[in-house]
């Protein structure tokens, strides 16, 4: 399969709560992005970080790099009803997506 | 409106029916890809364009698929002979730098 792995697959939380996502690759990368996606429709990018960075932060976004563990994760703070949504890592020129972690923001 | 458009939205077909799908991408946008979708997975990279040249394939794009981009501005997805389990989103994307900008998708129902 070309996609990595993200954990948890699906995400339950009440608004307010923090969302924590977890995406794991096997190769070496020079940058992973994140991408959201509402039911059924495009993507949207929402936050690149460099591999010679450990932490980024984007508004209410937090995503972490550790190269060593090949692993990345995406935290949402204050989390809202409008971040219903699946999220997806992305890695490599070509863009190899995760299966992606499906959250939901119950109000 | 991310600025790349696909055609139709939706698509129903007979089984062994011929399908094009239409991607414009963002105007200055050298690189175009196309993805498939299916419920609950993640995008899946079919092929991808600079320009007007087809870099790359995945061993996924059977022989029934193949794309198109004439003249390095919008692109064609042509699936031959459809089967049920071509039945999927078909994404397009483009982009210049690093972040990448997704139409919407045509969604396909082979039946």
């Amino acid at each position: 399969s070309q996609q990595g792995e993200e954990d948890p697959q699906a995400l339950s939380i009440q608004e307010g709560e923090n969302a924590t996502m977890n995406c794991s690759y096997k190769t070496s990368i020079n940058n992973l992005q994140w991408y959201r996606q509402n039911s059924g429709r495009g993507l949207v990018h929402l936050i690149l970080i460099r591999s010679n960075e450990r932490e980024k932060h984007s508004g209410r976004l937090r995503v972490t790099l550790d190269t060593s563990k090949k692993s990345s994760s995406l935290l949402i703070t204050a989390s809202r009803a409008a971040d219903t949504a699946s999220y997806f890592c992305a890695r490599g020129g070509k863009l190899i997506f995760g299966q992606g972690t499906e959250l939901s923001v119950k109000p | 409106d991310t600025g790349v458009s696909q055609d139709p939205r939706h698509k129903i077909t007979k089984r062994g029916q011929n399908v094009t799908f239409r991607c414009d991408p963002i105007s200055e946008h050298n690189r175009l890809y196309w993805y498939r979708q299916t419920l609950g997975q993640g995008p899946e990279f079919l092929t991808y364009f600079q320009n007007e040249a087809q870099l790359e394939k995945s061993r996924l794009l059977s022989d029934r698929f193949s794309a198109e981009r004439p003249k390095g501005s919008f692109s064609t997805l042509e699936i031959q002979r459809t089967e049920q389990g071509d039945s999927a989103m078909y994404l397009c994307a483009s982009r210049t730098g690093i972040e990448a900008f997704f139409g919407q998708g045509t969604r396909l129902t082979v039946v």
